[in-house]
């Protein structure tokens, strides 16, 4: 399975705009870049996920560099409740079967 | 609540002692997952079952776990003779699997193992 490599914590102010690094140099043609985050005492929740163009949903944006080897994920104005472990996932198209979670990012946020 | 629910919350156990844990998914999901996750790591997979098939198993899952489905809907993972490195949170999720179009996991709370 394709490895993800994320900084282990970043910092951010309150209502300022995030983005969140991740490498994926192996990452193959049909793999799928997912972002899933785990706030406290809870289970993961899933963010984004992405091919190879760019998406928005109501939570974030998905930035995939264009030879997929590298994404961002983009939150346009934390807020307190944003403070989390966000994982990047790889997961092969057609299986769909299983997520491999890495270490993940660690985001503070400050008020 | 409809989401995927899971008992206990927390357990905690004597090495040697058996536990077992429940998830009760999402009602109209036919896939469920097992993961287990550490201190500051990130969920490990452990199994996953479609409808009551045990489709594929983590090396992670020694012959000590077991897990099962026996209806299609919830499911129980059991830990014979517990060790103190089994200690974990053992978090269940349940995805829709239809082709291959996407299916978003959706987890649960987890239960957290404390074995002494």
């Amino acid at each position: 399975d394709a490895k993800t490599t994320q900084p282990n914590s970043m910092e951010s102010n309150e209502e300022e705009p995030v983005h969140l690094p991740c490498n994926h140099s192996t990452i193959s043609g049909t793999d799928y870049i997912h972002w899933y985050r785990q706030l406290p005492s809870q289970g993961p929740e899933y963010v984004i996920h992405g091919l190879t163009s760019n998406v928005n949903n109501r939570m974030a944006s998905l930035a995939i560099a264009e030879d997929r080897k590298s994404s961002t994920l983009i939150l346009h104005r934390a807020t307190l409740r944003d403070a989390a472990v966000y994982y990047c996932i790889l997961r092969d198209g057609p299986n769909f079967n299983k997520f491999y979670f890495g270490s993940g990012t660690k985001l503070n946020v400050k008020p | 609540d409809t989401g995927v629910s899971q008992n206990p919350r927390h357990k905690i156990t004597k090495r040697g002692q058996n536990v077992t844990f429940r998830c009760d998914p999402i009602s109209e999901h036919n896939r469920l997952y097992w993961y287990r996750q550490t201190l500051g790591q990130g969920p490990e997979f452990l199994t996953y079952f479609q409808n009551e098939a045990q489709l594929e198993k983590s090396r992670l899952l020694s012959d000590r776990f077991s897990a099962e489905r026996p209806k299609g809907s919830f499911s129980t993972l059991e830990i014979q003779r517990t060790e103190q490195g089994d200690s974990a949170m053992y978090l269940c999720a349940s995805s829709f699997f239809a082709g291959g179009t996407y299916n978003e996991q959706f987890f649960g709370p987890g239960t957290r193992l404390t074995v002494l």
